[in-house]
C-alpha cells in the first residue's frame, strides 16, 4: 500500500530533550515536506526537500532541523524542544513539488512540557 | 511569497444540498497547483481535488468541483448533494514549482441531517 509513515503518533517530552520524528514514504517520491498545524493557523510549512541531499526552509523553520540522506526518509529533528513547539506535525510527499497533490502521514501530536 | 485566504471559518449545509467554500490566493509564480484537502475528526489529510494552473478547464471529482478563476486568483470548492460524511475541515492549498506550499486557515463544514 502506498503510504507515508510517521512515528510516533503521540509524544510527550520535556523542554530541552532532543527528539526525532521519523517519516518514510514507499512511493519513490522526490518531494517531501514537514508541516505543523495549530488551531486557527492551518498548516504551516517547516522544511521541504526537492530530492536527496536538497532541503530548504519553509515558513517556520526556527527550532527544527531536517536531513534527506535517502529518498524515502525525511526525519524532523528538534534539538532543544520548547513548549511553543507543541503542535500537530504532518509529513507529506509528492511525485514532484506539487504535481498530483501531497500524500500525508497520519500526523504526530507533540506536547512539550 | 504566496498567500492563501479562506474567508469562511465555519459553514453549515443541509444534507443533500449544495455548498460552496471560498478560497483566494496570491502569487507571483506562473506555474503552480491548487488543491482542496479534507480533514475529518480522524485528523487524516485527504486530497479532495486538484487543479493545475495552466489548465483552464475546472477540475471535477464526482460530487466535488472547483471554480478556478486564474485572473481573479480565486479557487472555490463546490460540494453537491452534501452527505454527513462530508463534515470536516477543508483546507485550500497552493503548491509552487519552487517547492514551497501554503495552506489556508481552513473552513469547518458541518452537514446537518
Amino acid at each position: 500500500e502506498a503510504q507515508v509513515t510517521q512515528n510516533p503518533r503521540y509524544l510527550i517530552t520535556v523542554t530541552g530533550k532532543k527528539l526525532t520524528v521519523t517519516c518514510s514514504q514507499n512511493m519513490n517520491h522526490e518531494y517531501m515536506s514537514w508541516y505543523r498545524q495549530d488551531p486557527g493557523l492551518g498548516l504551516r510549512q517547516i522544511y521541504y526537500s526537492m530530492n536527496v541531499e536538497v532541503t530548504d526552509k519553509g515558513d517556520v523553520p526556527e527550532g527544527y532541523k531536517v536531513s534527506r540522506k535517502e529518498k524515502r526518509n525525511f526525519p524532523l529533528i528538534l534539538e532543544s524542544p520548547s513548549p511553543n513547539q507543541t503542535s500537530l506535525y504532518f509529513c507529506a510527499s509528492s511525485r514532484r513539488t506539487g504535481t498530483g497533490g501531497y500524500t500525508f502521514g497520519s500526523g504526530t501530536r507533540l506536547t512539550v512540557v | 511569497a504566496q498567500t492563501v485566504t479562506q474567508s469562511q471559518p465555519e459553514m453549515s449545509v443541509q444534507e443533500a444540498e449544495t455548498v460552496t467554500l471560498s478560497c483566494t490566493y496570491d502569487t507571483s509564480e506562473n506555474n503552480y497547483y491548487l488543491f482542496w484537502y479534507k480533514q475529518p475528526p480522524s485528523r487524516q489529510m485527504i486530497l479532495v481535488i486538484r487543479q493545475e494552473a495552466y489548465k483552464q478547464q475546472n477540475a471535477t471529482e464526482n460530487r466535488f468541483s472547483v471554480n478556478f478563476q486564474k485572473a481573479a486568483k480565486s479557487f472555490s470548492l463546490k460540494i453537491s448533494d452534501s452527505q454527513l460524511g462530508d463534515t470536516a475541515m477543508y483546507f485550500c492549498a497552493f503548491g509552487g514549482d519552487a517547492g514551497k506550499s501554503t495552506f489556508g486557515d481552513g473552513t469547518t463544514l458541518t452537514v446537518k441531517p
